[in-house]
């Protein structure tokens, strides 16, 4: 496995502006999940996608945010308008489509909005 | 209501003892299962140990271990002989039966003291 790869590691930006990351999950893995992390808190849940189809949202993905994965492989997260509440580290995770498989984690995305 | 409750912030523990980070957790569900990662400062999840609600034994994976308490709802880790290395965020997760995105508590951080 060569693992869960995000792209970029960081990412500063000015409120307002629209932001993209890129996430490569382990290459046999038909599941991809994105999730967000704030400073000392666990991992929140955003959205899920099962090979190219988006399962589920949180409540938490506002209409600023969109995510896409077209053809079940790498997927993008956008954040349209920044906000400063928007900072936080994206975290991506993939797995396999199996009963309680694990998430393997990629090393995730962290924005700066100012 | 919480899923997932770490109610340990932060634990400190000297090298080569044992110590259990806590964790319970709420789901009307009879099939569930639950998992601990760790996430060191630089920030992967890099997951430790998964229990099934109906394993009838303690999962363990090397100096990992999880007290597994269904009818208190509680899913304890316990590392053994700890090491320096060991200093990080650790959070438990549950998925439960027909979910398909693991829930994450706060996390408890563990400092090792030499």
């Amino acid at each position: 496995d060569t693992g869960v790869s995000q792209d970029p590691r960081h990412k500063i930006t000015k409120r307002g502006q629209n932001v993209t990351f890129r996430c490569d999950p382990i290459s046999e893995h038909n599941r991809l999940y994105w999730y967000r992390q704030t400073l000392g808190q666990g991992p929140e849940f955003l959205t899920y996608f099962q090979n190219e189809a988006q399962l589920e949202k949180s409540r938490l993905l506002s209409d600023r945010f969109s995510a896409e994965r077209p053809k079940g492989s790498f997927s993008t997260l956008e954040i349209q308008r920044t906000e400063q509440g928007d900072s936080a580290m994206y975290l991506c995770a993939s797995s396999r489509q199996t009963t309680n498989e694990k998430l393997f984690f990629g090393s995730g995305t962290q924005l700066s909005v100012l | 209501a919480q899923k997932i409750t770490q109610t340990q912030p932060g634990m400190f523990v000297q090298e080569k003892e044992a110590v259990t980070l806590d964790c319970t957790y709420d789901t009307s569900d009879q099939s569930y299962g639950l998992f601990w990662y760790k996430q060191p400062s630089s920030g992967e999840m890099i997951f430790l140990i998964y229990q099934g609600s109906y394993d009838e034994q303690n999962a363990t994976e090397g100096r990992y271990s999880l007290n597994f308490q269904k009818a208190r709802k509680s899913a304890n880790l316990v590392i053994s002989a700890s090491q320096l290395g060991d200093s990080a965020m650790y959070f438990c997760a549950m998925r439960e039966e027909y979910g398909n995105k693991l829930v994450f508590g706060a996390g408890t951080i563990l400092r090792v003291k030499s």
